[in-house]
């Protein structure tokens, strides 16, 4: 089954203590891009991919690192979580990064940093 | 700049009426893509409909279309004869030229009445 996945769904942790949330896809697409939805503000994108070895900024990535060593794996990694990026996270790819690809999301990861 | 507008937080249906659901986008592009999500209680982002800029025709699927008036920068959902499973937030997304970029509304909350 073609899908986006992610890890873990939920994830309750403390300010400070590194976490990093895995996404992975099935699809060979060649872009992949993280959320972050919060309530009133929508989904906000954090970074992007548009192949291996290839990242860069989306609109709020600060407290957020990404890479991408595979074509499948695109993990999210805070370093020092704080209590604002308690967010609801949602990976998701394309087959490329033209304007006419819809993007397919994986199941979000809720994420509350104490 | 906010890219994306959807000026109605919440909308409420009756069961087989149509609806019409709101979204304005601000871009000097002349290529982008505009795409309209769903997301059920369950939080899942499922795609509906894409728009092209350079598409002459509305795009529809299904019981979706979209309404859409490039001189007035608006792409409208539109949902005919609605079900109750129609009851969810809607998301108005657009892609930027360079496909890199996603922007997405605040979203609106659509209750379909029995």
């Amino acid at each position: 089954e073609a899908q986006v996945t992610q890890n873990p769904r939920y994830l309750i942790t403390v300010t400070g203590k590194k976490l990093t949330v895995t996404c992975s896809q099935n699809m060979n697409h060649e872009y992949m891009s993280w959320y972050r939805q919060d309530p009133g503000l929508g989904l906000r994108q954090i970074y992007y991919s548009m192949n291996v070895e290839a990242t860069d900024k989306g609109d709020v990535p600060e407290g957020y690192k990404v890479s991408r060593k595979e074509k499948r794996n695109f993990p999210l990694i805070l370093e020092s979580p704080s209590p604002n990026q308690t967010s609801l996270y949602f990976c998701a790819s394309s087959w490329a990064r033209h304007n006419t690809d819809t993007q397919y999301f994986g199941p979000g990861t809720r994420l509350t940093v104490l | 700049a906010q890219k994306i507008t959807q000026t109605q937080p919440g909308m409420f249906v009756q069961e087989k009426e149509a609806v019409t659901l709101d979204c304005t986008y601000d871009t000097s592009d002349p290529s982008y893509g505009l795409f309209w999500y769903k997301q059920p209680s369950s939080g899942e982002m499922i795609f509906l409909i894409y728009q092209g800029s350079y598409d002459q025709q509305n795009a529809t699927e299904g019981r979706y279309s979209l309404n859409f008036q490039k001189a007035r920068k608006s792409a409208n959902l539109v949902i005919s004869a609605s079900q109750l499973g129609d009851s969810a937030m809607y998301f108005c997304a657009m892609r930027d030229q360079t496909g890199n970029q996603f922007y997405f509304g605040t979203g609106t909350s659509l209750t379909v009445i029995p």
